[in-house]
């Protein structure tokens, strides 16, 4: 099984300011991260797909990059809607399974 | 657009099997290409992808929960379902049904979530 770990576990932030944040595989996933954001009370949102790829209508200010075991999410200047918790998730070739990391808190500080 | 909505009971009892239907409006379940998966999440944790299925029937478990889900589609309702056997209180969550448009990408869309407790 691929474990996926996240860091930091919290992040605490000011609006305009950038986030960065780490999700490292176990072992290699190649390409195949994708990155969604919770909000309290509400179902995830997809963000980002194939490691780099906004999904629809997701604001530019979010990107993603890396490969292989080491993938980050960018936020590049926060807004006050971009606190919430991130977690990234990726998908095993065969059998095909999906795991997700423990999330990051991104709060206001 | 596509919408997702999870219905059944919110309360289990322990050894007995959690039954739960996404009822998908705004498209057909089986036209393109598109998988749906469940996905549940205790109070205060993370996620944890339970299974998928294609409108073939086709089925892929999360290996540790594989022994007791079973997920089906029901084409002429629009809607696919999860059973869950022999629960405990571990069990108790947040579940969410979610589309895939494709069996290589992530879930775009999803339901608002259902919350199952079990207990006696």
């Amino acid at each position: 099984e691929i474990v996926l770990t996240q860091s930091p576990a919290t992040l605490s932030l000011s609006p305009g300011e950038r986030a960065t944040l780490s999700c490292r595989a176990s072992q290699s996933v190649s390409s195949y991260l994708a990155w969604y954001q919770q909000k309290p009370g509400q179902a995830p949102r997809l963000l980002i797909y194939d490691a780099s790829n906004r999904a629809t209508g997701i604001p530019a200010r979010f990107s993603g990059s890396g490969s292989g075991t080491d993938f980050t999410l960018t936020i590049s200047s926060l807004e006050p809607e971009d606190f919430a918790v991130y977690y990234c998730q990726q998908r095993s070739n065969w059998p095909p399974e999906y795991t997700f990391g423990q999330g990051t808190k991104l709060e206001i500080k | 657009q596509v919408q997702l909505q999870e219905s059944g009971p919110g309360l289990v009892k322990p050894s007995q099997t959690l039954s739960l239907t996404c009822t998908v409006s705004g498209g057909s379940i089986s036209s393109g290409s598109y998988y749906w998966s469940w996905i549940r999440q205790p109070a205060g944790k993370g996620l944890e992808w339970i299974g998928r299925i294609y409108t073939s029937g086709s089925t892929n478990y999360n290996p540790s929960l594989k022994s007791r889900v079973t997920i089906s589609v029901d084409t002429s309702k629009n809607q696919f379902s999860l059973k869950l056997s022999s629960v405990t209180a571990a069990d108790t969550a947040v579940y969410y049904c979610a589309r895939a448009r494709d069996g290589y990408n992530p879930d775009d869309y999803w339901g608002q979530g259902t919350l199952v407790t079990v207990s006696s």
